[in-house]
């Protein structure tokens, strides 16, 4: 079974600080991952989809990593602001593309101005 | 705008009493799937529907049923509301093969049960 785990749960940084949230999983056979960020009370918007074959890709300020063989997957924010905080959820779907997606648990990002 | 639409986005239940939420996306996507969220265990996923016509228990199944009405419906049904399912519930779709691009979710049914 699929086990998402996403490290820290919490994180406190001042802004304009570059910052890497994690994510591991432990089944390495996975078809994509995705990232989400989630505002309090409010639902969860797509931010990167890595594709199995894929190594990374780039929004803006953000990058999603990925490294399949040892399971994990890093999101770095470059140049923090108070508008970043938000919860940020790793997810990933294995085996075919309709496979309902897993996710870990969150990390909960504040930045303080 | 094209998206996932949930309703109602709030709704408080007496133990005991049955409700369905609705889904609907205007995306054309073969994937649909309902998820709750609590805290401290994330989201776990209920039920999903690969395609039309097809549906599939998840992780925690129990207490409700789905119905895929067509390609852009997919509802949630809990029968006899227990306090337990006090939870967020969202609904998500993909496009699935030959393209499974990525999810895009409603934002969510708060739903508290007394």
């Amino acid at each position: 079974k699929q086990e998402v785990t996403q490290i820290p749960a919490a994180l406190s940084v001042p802004e304009g600080e570059n910052l890497v949230l994690n994510c591991s999983f432990t089944d390495s056979a996975i078809y994509n991952l995705q990232w989400f960020r989630q505002d309090p009370g409010k639902g969860l918007t797509s931010l990167l989809l890595i594709q199995s074959s894929q190594r990374e890709q780039t929004s803006g300020r953000l990058n999603a990593s990925l490294d399949k063989s040892s399971g994990r997957s890093t999101l770095y924010i470059a140049a923090s602001q108070p508008g970043d905080s938000a919860t940020y959820l790793c997810a990933v779907s294995t085996n075919s593309g309709n496979t309902p997606l897993v996710f870990g648990k969150g990390t909960r990002l504040s930045v303080i101005a | 705008n094209a998206g996932v639409t949930q309703t109602p986005k709030f709704q408080v239940l007496k133990t005991g009493q049955s409700m369905t939420l609705q889904c609907a996306q205007d995306m054309n996507h073969n994937s649909m799937y309902w998820y709750r969220q609590d805290p401290g265990m994330g989201l776990r996923l209920i039920y999903y529907s690969a395609s039309e016509g097809t549906t599939d228990k998840g992780e925690v199944p129990n207490g409700y049923n789905v119905s895929r009405l067509n390609k852009r419906e997919f509802s949630l049904r809990l029968e006899s509301a227990a306090p337990s399912q006090t939870s967020v519930y969202f609904c998500a779709s993909r496009a699935g093969q030959p393209r499974p691009y990525g999810y895009t979710f409603g934002s969510g049914t708060r739903l508290t049960v007394v």
